[in-house]
């Protein structure tokens, strides 16, 4: 049971370049998150899939797309980087089976540099 | 929209010393939850509080949410090494599962 999984872990981009960060639960859970962590700023919503074959936009979704592929996993494109997106980037998911129950569960962060 | 703000930003301590942070929302949450990021890890889920005025324990951590269900706190009992970390609060509102972070407290220990 390895929980939420993130590849790769450590990416250097020019800017310009596209890449796609993967996410996989083995959870079976419903909902999955992509979130972004700078200093000082705490981790911020780009886009959530509350279910499978669903994606809605988070805070902060701009220069993001999202592909919930299966129930499994959902992946993060970058079409064209830019500096402003040096950034940790996370994957969650949860359960969320009511709003009493829906702790969320982070997998190991991609470091991703642009230059 | 909704923000959720955390203060201080950062806490130096003693060990031995109380540490608390405070977590304050712009709008009336459904419930609040606390994680914890260990330095170059990812966050670890806590606890959830969902009542107003709902107070929860864990070990020498104690939680509450305020009675208006826009603020909470999260007060640590003779700090430890180990519990050296950034606090983050999230707050829910509405009926979906999103999460709004506030910026975290970083908590230093000396031993």
């Amino acid at each position: 049971n390895a929980g939420v999984t993130q590849t790769p872990k450590f990416q250097v981009l020019k800017t310009g370049q596209s890449m796609t960060l993967q996410c996989a639960q083995d959870m079976n859970h419903n909902s999955m998150y992509w979130y972004r962590q700078d200093p000082g700023m705490g981790l911020r919503l780009i886009y959530y899939s509350a279910s499978e074959g669903t994606t809605d936009k988070g805070e902060v979704p701009n220069g993001y797309n999202v592909s919930r592929l299966n129930k499994r996993e959902f992946s993060l494109r970058l079409e064209s980087a830019a500096p402003s997106q040096t950034s940790v980037y996370f994957c969650a998911s949860s359960e969320f089976a009511s709003l009493s129950y829906n702790e969320q569960f982070f997998g190991p962060g991609t470091r991703l540099t642009v230059l | 929209g909704q923000q959720v703000m955390q203060i201080p930003q950062y806490q130096h301590v003693q060990e031995g010393e109380d540490f608390t942070t405070y977590c304050n929302s712009s709008t009336t949450l459904s419930n609040i939850q606390w994680y914890k990021q260990r330095p170059g890890g990812h966050p670890v889920f806590l606890i959830q509080l969902v009542k107003s005025g709902e107070v929860k324990k864990q070990k020498r951590l104690t939680f509450q949410f305020g009675e208006a269900k826009k603020n909470s706190s999260l007060h640590i009992t003779a700090t430890q090494t180990t519990d050296v970390g950034t606090y983050f609060c999230a707050g829910s509102s509405g009926n979906t599962g999103k999460l709004i972070f506030g910026q975290g407290t970083t908590l230093q220990v000396k031993p």
